[in-house]
């Protein structure tokens, strides 16, 4: 049974650039979260998707904005890069999204802004 | 919005030894606790969880605690090994959505 697959393993962009990422759910999960970890800290919150709707968002500016398609996979996109961009994006994903808890963690995309 | 805070930083013990760590959140509404082990360049791993209607919760060598009066969780390592060296993250939620994390624990089990 595969796990939360995440693509590209990692990415190096330069600052003003703009980047997607992408993030395929565990089989029959419907809601996938996006999380920055930087170096030394635990992951923050980004945006949480649920049957393709929004269903929460955290402090980050509207440089960065997701999407869920029809098969629940999901795209991160960060527009206007800056060096503090620089960080391990993770992506987790849960059964039903709202009262289902449990998340499970992709290995994340290294995006490194230079 | 919710925080949480998460202590100690680094916790070093011998092989064999016992290891708590211990977090703290601030919004009552929190009602859904995971734990987390994050090998160096690997994803957070599920350890353990506890929602707010179980006082304790066990698995093995691990445990979780939590004391909603007091808006705090621990979790509890027993006869630590090697292999349990890791960073340990707790993380607070309503039902799961928004996990807030806290700083991690760096935990280091010497043979």
């Amino acid at each position: 049974d595969a796990g939360v697959t995440q693509s590209p393993t990692h990415l190096i962009k330069t600052r003003g650039q703009h980047v997607t990422l992408r993030c395929s759910p565990i089989s029959g999960h419907k809601s996938v979260s996006w999380y920055q970890q930087v170096l030394g800290q635990g992951p923050q919150f980004i945006f949480q998707y649920y049957e393709k709707e929004e269903r929460g968002r955290g402090n980050f500016p509207d440089r960065f904005s997701a999407r869920q398609f029809p098969n629940y996979s999901s795209e991160l996109n960060v527009n206007a890069l800056l060096l503090g961009d620089s960080a391990l994006y993770l992506c987790a994903s849960s059964l039903a999204g709202v009262y289902s808890d449990t998340q499970y963690f992709g290995p994340g995309t290294r995006l490194t802004v230079l | 919005g919710e925080n949480v805070e998460q202590h100690p930083s680094t916790l070093s013990v011998q092989e064999g030894d016992s290891a708590v760590i211990k977090c703290t959140y601030s919004d009552s509404a929190s009602n859904y606790f995971p734990w987390y082990k994050q090998e160096l360049g690997k994803r957070p791993q599920l350890i353990i969880d506890i929602r707010s209607n179980v006082g304790e919760k066990k698995d093995q060598r691990i445990a979780v605690t939590l004391n909603k009066t007091a808006k705090h969780f621990s979790l509890h390592i027993t006869e630590t090994q090697p292999e349990d060296s890791a960073v340990y993250f707790c993380a607070a939620s309503i039902y799961g959505n928004k996990l807030v994390f806290g700083a991690g624990t760096i935990l280091r089990v010497k043979s």
